[in-house]
């Protein structure tokens, strides 16, 4: 496979039960982020890995655990939800430290939560 | 702190026919980065075109082309001969010159293509 892939594509759940979001890249990057997208509202960065290092937590509840055991995966454990919590997950990928190249993101298909 | 401005939420264009999308952005910074990415429906997000700010000349990439003007912080696309493909969210995002993990994107613009 190429590029950066996510599973499950789709999650309906309860908001008791504990499920988790996968990402893999697949391009050699050094740097993965997760994002939650809302209806209406701009891309919302939750998580930044860099080198399996977590670099950035945007204030994100604690009903949503990352973890980055290597530079090719990239989790979100989700339990306790909210209905709120519902939205599109994208991952992304980039090369990382090296602010001499454009270093654009790459963004896997996401995947589309609904808290019951 | 760096933001991105999106004031367009929907725009429409014919088939064939040329939109511009607008993009503004806040920011001290002299050195960036400024993308615009595509997410059709139901569909991956992908890169469409990219832009460094110390560049003087406005990227193009086949029918998409940028016109960016640094000292207004404007940074607008432009998709001509529009395509039925072409229909998608549209999202202007920048990238400090130094910062390679914190991408800021805009709330999107709503592109739809009439046959």
């Amino acid at each position: 496979e190429t590029g950066v892939t996510q599973t499950p594509r789709h999650l309906v759940m309860g908001m008791t039960n504990k499920k988790s979001l996968k990402c893999e890249q697949h391009l050699g990057h050094n740097a993965m982020y997760w994002y939650k997208q809302s209806a209406k509202k701009p891309l919302e960065l939750m998580f930044v890995y860099s080198l399996e290092e977590r670099v950035e937590n945007n204030s994100v509840p604690s009903r949503f655990s990352p973890e980055c055991p290597n530079s090719s995966h990239l989790f979100l454990h989700l339990h306790t939800l909210q209905p709120e919590d519902s939205a599109l997950y994208l991952c992304a990928s980039s090369q990382g430290r090296d602010s001499s190249s454009y270093n654009e993101q790459f963004f896997g298909p996401g995947t589309r939560l609904t808290v019951l | 702190a760096q933001t991105v401005t999106q004031s367009q939420p929907e725009m429409s264009v014919q088939e064939a026919e040329t939109v511009t999308l607008s993009c503004t952005y806040d920011t001290s910074e002299s050195d960036y980065y400024l993308f615009w990415y595509k997410q059709p429906p139901s569909r991956q997000m992908i890169l469409v075109i990219r832009q460094e700010a110390y560049k003087q000349q406005n990227a193009t990439e086949n029918r998409f082309s940028v016109n960016f003007q640094k000292a207004a912080k404007s940074f607008s696309l432009k998709i001509s001969d529009s395509q039925l493909g072409d229909a998608a969210m549209y999202f202007c995002a920048y990238r400090r010159y130094t910062s390679y993990d914190k991408v800021i994107f805009g709330p999107g613009t709503s592109l739809s293509v009439i046959p």
